[in-house]
């Protein structure tokens, strides 16, 4: 009974430094997003899927690469990391049987940039 | 103009007290409503989810809708301690999701 899992938990970057931020879920839910939360800024759509081999931008995408080669996996790349990038980071799913499902978070990576 | 917008807060309440959230919104597309609560250091959990105007009850939680004010509500009726989070509200349209900011919720034993 896990539902979204997210891998790490914690991580410290310094400038310029590459990452995947690991998502999974085991729900079978087609729809999969990721978020970052700020003080003051609540939560912010980066990207998302509709289903394998789908993805599109959210409110902020720029700086971050996503892909979904299954169902299962939502991987989030930060290209180069930038201070402007330390957050949390959520991960979310949510099933497509009907429209605009509510979603399922994981429970979240903890991000600081150097 | 954030699409949505929640007062942060912080409310603290005594143990008992009716507690009233609200979140206003600009985007009259959003036909989509959901009230999350987040405990410290977890992820966002759903309490509920409405679709247009009009009331939802689930126990203690009461989710109210007006689109013409373009307002949501969220009631905690005989709130605990173990209500004591940030509750987020969120709408939708489309495939994307948009958040409040959220409220801080204390309620004192």
């Amino acid at each position: 009974n896990a539902g979204v899992t997210q891998t790490p938990k914690f991580q410290v970057l310094k400038t310029g430094q590459s990452m995947t931020l690991q998502c999974a879920q085991d729900m079978n839910h087609e729809y999969m997003s990721w978020y970052r939360q700020d003080p003051g800024m609540g939560l912010r759509l980066i990207h998302y899927s509709v289903g394998a081999g789908i993805t599109d931008q959210g409110e902020v995408p720029n700086g971050y690469n996503v892909s979904r080669s299954t169902t299962e996996d939502f991987p989030l790349r930060l290209l180069s990391a930038a201070p402007s990038q330390t957050s949390v980071y959520f991960c979310a799913s949510s099933s497509v049987t009907g429209p605009n499902q509510p979603q399922h978070f994981g429970d979240g990576t903890r991000l600081s940039i150097l | 103009q954030k699409e949505v917008e929640q007062d942060p807060g912080p409310l603290s309440v005594p143990e008992g007290a009716i507690v009233s959230l609200n979140c206003t919104y600009s985007n009259s597309a959003f036909q989509y409503f959901m009230w999350y609560r987040q405990y410290s250091r977890k992820g966002p959990e759903l309490l509920m989810y409405t679709y247009s105007s009009g009331n939802k009850e689930d126990g203690r939680f009461t989710a109210q809708v007006d689109k013409s004010s373009k307002y949501i509500s969220l009631f905690i009726r005989d709130s605990q301690p173990s209500d004591s989070a940030t509750y987020l509200c969120a709408m939708s349209a489309g495939n994307q999701f948009y958040f409040g900011t959220g409220t801080s919720l204390t309620v004192i034993p």
